[in-house]
């Protein structure tokens, strides 16, 4: 199967310090990454899609000023939590699809969990 | 957009007896429908998936059913072992780069 790979798994950082996720798919190209967020005990809610060479789209209540979403490559996202607060903590997962195919098959990344002290 | 509802929300069983999952949607344009099983700290790990134009699939203790009617499918698990002790995710989605819309999960304790 196809293989999601993100870092760093955990960080733990200071209030109002930015911290960078990477994701990586290791063995495809991913033309659309989409980034979900996984409080304690909670089901994973889409934050937004990342679209390589273009914008992310955000959903409704994300802030795209906190999140910044780059794609640079068919290969590479980062999400960075910009002046990041302890409400921010939580369990940040990437996903993507295979580009060119019609699976609809998500493959995902390990996750970072974040704490924000 | 999507909604996707989850019932129940945690469910305990008996090593060996089976357990059912139920999830409904919204969208009739959703025509991919994977569970997913997680456990505490990991990423989501897909165990079946179904498409809109099957009924039915099933591998080996675990099968999933699917109502487009109703819009409605279902995840079964037979001969439940310790092992699925987890929580279980399902989704719907469309095919192609779209993302997928999760239920709320449900926590499976198979007790020994």
């Amino acid at each position: 199967g196809a293989v999601v790979s993100q870092h760093p798994s955990w960080v733990i950082c200071k209030s109002g310090t930015s911290v960078k996720i990477e994701c990586r798919s290791l063995d495809f190209q991913a033309t659309t990454m989409f980034w979900y967020r996984q409080f304690p005990k909670q089901s994973l809610m889409l934050m937004a899609t990342s679209n390589e060479g273009s914008k992310a789209t955000y959903e409704q209540g994300v802030e795209k000023d906190k999140f910044l979403i780059n794609h640079a490559s068919l290969t590479l996202s980062t999400l960075t939590v910009t002046s990041a607060h302890p409400e921010d903590s939580s369990f940040y997962i990437c996903s993507a699809s295979f580009q060119g195919t019609s699976t609809g098959e998500l493959f995902f990344g390990e996750g970072s969990r974040l704490t924000v002290l | 957009g999507e909604n996707v509802e989850q019932h129940p929300s945690t469910l305990s069983v008996q090593e060996g007896d089976s357990a059912v999952i139920k999830c409904t949607y919204s969208d009739s344009a959703s025509n991919y429908f994977p569970w997913y099983k997680q456990e505490l700290g990991k990423r989501p790990q897909l165990i079946i998936d179904i498409r809109s134009n099957v009924g039915e699939k099933k591998d080996q203790r675990i099968a999933v059913t699917l109502n487009k009617t109703a819009k409605h499918f279902s995840l079964h698990i037979t001969e439940t072992q310790p092992e699925d002790s987890a929580v279980y995710f399902c989704a719907a989605g469309k095919s192609g780069n779209t993302p997928l819309v999760f239920g709320k999960g449900t926590r499976l304790s198979v007790i020994a």
